[in-house]
C-alpha cells in the first residue's frame, strides 16, 4: 500500500522554528511537495523535493532523504500568520500525488 | 503564478439532485486536471484523474457513475455528483497541471457541498 506518515498536530511560538516531519511509503517516487492549506481554502504550493538534500526557500526549508523515506518541512521566524495545515505530499510512478494527513500548526504569540 | 478558478465555491442542495462543480485553469492549458475530495480535519483524496479528451481515470472505490467527470478542453473540466446524499457533502478541490509543467500541480480554491 501507499503511506505517507505526518504528526497530526504541532504547537509553537511566535519567533520559533519547527520542524514538520514526513515519512513515506510509494509506490515509487517521482518527488516530494510540500503545500500550506489555511482552513477552507485551497492548498498553496510550498516546496518540490527530488534529489537528498535540503532546499531553503525564505523562511522555509524542505530536506529529503530518499534512501530513509523522509523528508521534513522546516520554518523559522515563525509568524501568526503562519498557523495553518501542512501536507506532505508524494508524486509516485503513475505520476499521482499522494497526501499525507496534514499538520495543523497552531502558533501562539 | 498559474490560477485556478472554482465555481461554484459553496452550494447546498436536496438530497437525489444532481451538482455540476466547474474548474476553469484562466491563464494556461491544463492537459491534466485532478478532483480531490477532503472531509473536515482530514488530507485530499485523489478521486480521479482527467486528460483532454479522453475519459477519467477513477481511483479505486471512487464510483464512476456518481461522480461524472467531463473535461471537454484545455481549460475546462467538470465533475457532476449525480443523485447527491448527505455522505456526499465534503469539500471538493480540483487542480490542474499543464504539460509544460511536469511537476507541479495549481489548485483551486475548492467548492464546500452540503447535501440536506
Amino acid at each position: 500500500g501507499q503511506n505517507i506518515d505526518q504528526p497530526t498536530e504541532m504547537t509553537a511560538t511566535e519567533g520559533a522554528i519547527v520542524q514538520i516531519n514526513c515519512t513515506y511509503q510509494t509506490s515509487g517516487f517521482n518527488g516530494l511537495f510540500w503545500y500550506q492549506q489555511h482552513a477552507g481554502e485551497a492548498p498553496t504550493f510550498l516546496s518540490y523535493n527530488v534529489l537528498d538534500g535540503l532546499e531553503e526557500k525564505g523562511r522555509f526549508s524542505s530536506f529529503l532523504s530518499r534512501s530513509k523515506g523522509y523528508s521534513y518541512l522546516l520554518l523559522k521566524e515563525l509568524q501568526m500568520k503562519d498557523s495553518a495545515s501542512y501536507l506532505c505530499a508524494v508524486r509516485n510512478n503513475t505520476d499521482k500525488l499522494i497526501f499525507g494527513t496534514g499538520t495543523r500548526l497552531q502558533v501562539f504569540p | 503564478g498559474a490560477v485556478v478558478s472554482q465555481h461554484p465555491s459553496r452550494v447546498i442542495c436536496k438530497s437525489g439532485t444532481s451538482v455540476k462543480i466547474e474548474c476553469r485553469s484562466l491563464d494556461f492549458q491544463a492537459t491534466t486536471m485532478f478532483w480531490y475530495r477532503q472531509f473536515p480535519k482530514k488530507s485530499l483524496m485523489l478521486m480521479a484523474t482527467s486528460n483532454e479528451g479522453s475519459k477519467a481515470t477513477y481511483e479505486q472505490g471512487v464510483e464512476k457513475d456518481k461522480f461524472l467527470i467531463n473535461h471537454a478542453s484545455l481549460t475546462l473540466s467538470t465533475l457532476t455528483v449525480t443523485s447527491a446524499h448527505p455522505e456526499d457533502s465534503s469539500f471538493y478541490i480540483c487542480s490542474a497541471r499543464s504539460s509544460g509543467s511536469k511537476y507541479e500541480q495549481f489548485f483551486g480554491p475548492g467548492t464546500r457541498l452540503t447535501v440536506l
